[in-house]
């Protein structure tokens, strides 16, 4: 089955404490992106990757990391997390990598920074 | 970068009802996408524009990609229980290199039974 998997699902941690979420997909698709989704804000981009090692900032970057050391895996990092990174957060792939020409989307991850 | 709006931003309807939400650009996209997201889950893809003017139907939906480039519409015809849910426009930036995308704010569809 096609798809698009984050982990973990729900995730509470504390200030300063790094942390991964990672994201995998099994469709071959060479762009990915992470995304925050925050109530009235509709989903913001955060980075995304056209390619293996190929990453770039989208318009909400500061706080965040990313890698693409695969094709398949697009992990998002947080060195040093924050409360106003509390969000809900998606990945996402899609073949083109023309941007999300038909995007598939991760189930989400929640996260609560204290 | 581009900024999408939506509206409106949320809508209560009897089921049966027909449902009509916009998205607006004060640029030009050459691409338009509508996308569903359930509560609990990630966006899905409904309709993809890529031609000014471009009427699609997908099942019950039909969206519109405006003459302008600056805004297309999304119809939902006899509304049921299930399509419950935020419906967000996106397109690409068109003014980088490819790669950016960027998402309405999105509208919130409640239908009563």
């Amino acid at each position: 089955e096609a798809q698009v998997t984050q982990n973990p699902r729900y995730l509470i941690t504390v200030t300063g404490k790094k942390l991964t979420v990672t994201c995998s997909q099994n469709m071959n698709h060479e762009y990915m992106s992470w995304y925050r989704q925050d109530p009235g804000l509709g989903l913001r981009q955060i980075y995304y990757s056209m390619n293996v090692e190929v990453t770039d900032k989208g318009d909400v970057p500061e706080g965040y990391k990313v890698s693409r050391k695969e094709k398949r895996n697009f992990p998002l990092i947080l060195e040093s997390p924050s409360p106003n990174q509390t969000s809900l957060y998606f990945c996402a792939s899609s073949l083109s990598n023309y941007v999300p020409a038909e995007a598939f989307f991760g189930q989400g991850t929640r996260l609560t920074v204290v | 970068g581009q900024q999408l709006n939506q509206s409106p931003q949320s809508m209560f309807i009897q089921e049966g009802e027909d449902v009509s939400m916009n998205c607006t650009s004060s640029s030009i996209f050459n691409t338009w996408l509508w996308y569903k997201q359930d509560p609990g889950e990630g966006p899905v893809l409904l309709i993809a524009l890529y031609k000014a003017g471009e009427l699609t139907s997908n099942g019950r939906l039909t969206a519109q990609f405006g003459i302008t480039r600056k805004d297309s519409f999304l119809n939902i015809s006899a509304s049921i229980p299930s399509d419950v849910g935020i419906y967000f426009c996106a397109g690409p930036d068109e003014n980088t290199n490819a790669g950016k995308s960027t998402f309405g704010d999105g509208t919130t569809l409640t239908v009563k039974p």
